[in-house]
């Protein structure tokens, strides 16, 4: 199994507050992303990271930012958190070469009060 | 905006049954992925589909890409209860940046 974890695995919060999610890797892998997952929308991409301090916006940006300081740490903040943000949040990994998939780590649950 | 469409999006069959899941994609990509995830777990990938014709195969599941069509199906041949998760396939787009777009799902149950 790829090296991926993430923390929290749980977490629950209330309305307006700051969250922020960690993914750390130990694969070494260029690419980095997070996804949200809700019923009947399977994974949408948030925001990744294609290097260190190198991060672009996904489809569902908005109320979320992410930072890359080290290439085995990926943090995904909720600004201030709203209802709308409860889900489950995947990360995952890639390093685009042949052949190469993703590899995602065990998600988060978030509750949002 | 690359959109992937997956149907159906819910499928139960009895085990034994052959079915097919369909993976539809709106613009052109060369990279296709099959994934799979149990309830309450994360994803595991299944297939990679590199080019147009590709043809994966493990076990009971068979994966496939024309890439012409922009079409990718996972084809189950008598099923079994263990094959019951929900499947996504993902696209990539390689214009620049790495990324992949997920399909809604298929949620499979299979009944013994």
């Amino acid at each position: 199994d790829a090296g991926i974890t993430q923390s929290p695995r749980h977490k629950v919060t209330e309305t307006g507050t700051p969250v922020t999610l960690r993914c750390h890797q130990t694969e070494n892998h260029r690419y980095m992303y997070w996804y949200r997952q809700d019923p009947g929308h399977g994974l949408r991409l948030i925001h990744y990271s294609y290097g260190v301090k190198d991060t672009d916006k996904g489809e569902v940006s908005d109320g979320y930012s992410v930072s890359r300081s080290k290439t085995e740490d990926f943090l995904l903040t909720l600004e201030s958190a709203t209802s709308s943000q409860t889900s489950v949040y995947f990360c995952a990994i890639s390093e685009w070469v042949d052949q190469e998939t993703q590899y995602f780590g065990p998600g988060t649950r978030l509750l949002v009060l | 905006e690359l959109k992937v469409e997956q149907n159906p999006l819910f499928l139960s069959m009895q085990e034994g049954k052959n079915y097919t899941i369909y993976c539809n994609y709106s613009t052109t990509s060369d990279r296709l992925y099959w994934y799979r995830q149990d309830p309450g777990k994360s994803l595991e990938s299944l297939f990679v589909l590199l080019s147009n014709g590709a043809v994966k195969q493990e076990g009971r599941l068979m994966a496939s890409l024309d890439t012409k069509a922009r079409l990718s199906t996972l084809h189950i041949t008598a099923a079994v209860h263990d094959l019951s998760a929900t499947y996504f396939c993902a696209v990539a787009t390689t214009s620049g940046t790495y990324k992949y777009i997920f399909g809604t799902g298929t949620r499979l149950k299979v009944l013994a």
